[in-house]
C-alpha cells in the first residue's frame, strides 16, 4: 500500500493564482481530512470528510475548497492564493472517526509570493 | 471549549537524559488521547494513544504516557532519549463524539550527541 499520497510536494504561487492539492489514498478510509501546519501553529483542520460526497468545514476553511467524489480521493482547492496562505499542506485519512489512528501524507509546502 | 495545552514549546536535551513532555487537556467527558511524532523530513505518525483501561499507555520507541483523569493530563516519557528522538511531538484530543481532533501547538526536541 502506498498509504497517503500527496502532490505536489513543493509549489509556488503568485497572488491570486488558483491550483489544486491533490491527496489520495489507498486504505479503503471513510474519513479524510485536510490541515494547515504553521510554524508554532501546531496543526489547523481545514476541511474534513467522513465518505464519498459528504465534506464539512475544520477550523480554518476561508479560502478553500473541497470536493469528495471517490473514496480514494480528497483535492483540496485555492482560489485565488494570498500570502496567508504559504504554509505546508497536510492531507490524512483514518479508517473511521478522527479518533482513530490518522495516517498522514509526506505534505505540501505552498509558498505565495 | 475543549483545548489542548503543551507547555514545553522547545525542549532541548543531550542523549540518555530523561523525557517529560506535558500536555493538559480541556474537557469533561470521555476523552481519547494521542500523541503524535513528526520526525525531520517525515510525515506525522502516531506515537501511542490512550482509548480507555491502563492509564499507562505504551507506544513505539520505548515512550510512554499517562493518562491522569483528575488532572486532565496526558504527559509523554521516556527515561532515556536518543539523537533519533529528534522531532516535533504533537499532542491530541477526541473529545466525546467530536468529529475532529483538538491539537496541541507541538513541542520541538532537540536531542544532541
Amino acid at each position: 500500500n502506498a498509504g497517503v499520497t500527496q502532490t505536489p510536494k513543493f509549489r509556488i504561487l503568485k497572488i491570486g493564482q488558483s491550483m489544486t492539492l491533490q491527496c489520495a489514498q489507498d486504505m479503503n478510509h471513510n474519513y479524510m481530512y485536510w490541515y494547515r501546519q504553521d510554524p508554532g501553529m501546531g496543526l489547523k483542520l481545514i476541511y474534513y470528510s467522513v465518505g464519498a460526497g459528504i465534506t464539512d468545514k475544520g477550523e480554518v476553511p476561508n479560502g478553500y475548497n473541497v470536493s469528495r467524489s471517490t473514496t480514494e480521493d480528497f483535492p483540496l482547492r485555492l482560489e485565488l492564493a494570498a500570502p496567508s496562505q504559504t504554509s505546508v499542506y497536510f492531507c490524512a485519512s483514518s479508517y473511521g472517526t478522527s479518533q482513530e489512528t490518522q495516517y498522514f501524507g509526506p505534505g505540501t509546502r505552498l509558498l505565495v509570493l | 471549549a475543549q483545548s489542548v495545552s503543551q507547555h514545553n514549546h522547545h525542549v532541548i536535551l543531550s542523549e540518555a537524559a530523561s523525557l517529560e513532555l506535558g500536555c493538559n487537556y480541556s474537557y469533561g467527558g470521555t476523552v481519547n488521547l494521542f500523541w503524535y511524532v513528526q520526525y525531520p523530513g517525515q510525515h506525522l505518525q502516531l506515537l501511542l494513544k490512550y482509548f480507555s483501561g491502563d492509564p499507562l499507555v505504551k507506544g513505539i520507541k520505548g515512550f510512554e504516557a499517562e493518562f491522569i483523569k483528575s488532572k486532565f493530563s496526558f504527559n509523554l516519557r521516556k527515561p532515556s532519549v536518543q539523537w533519533s528522538d529528534t522531532a516535533e511531538y504533537f499532542c491530541a484530543l477526541g473529545a466525546g463524539n467530536n468529529r475532529k481532533l483538538i491539537w496541541g501547538l507541538g513541542t520541538s526536541l532537540a536531542v544532541n550527541p
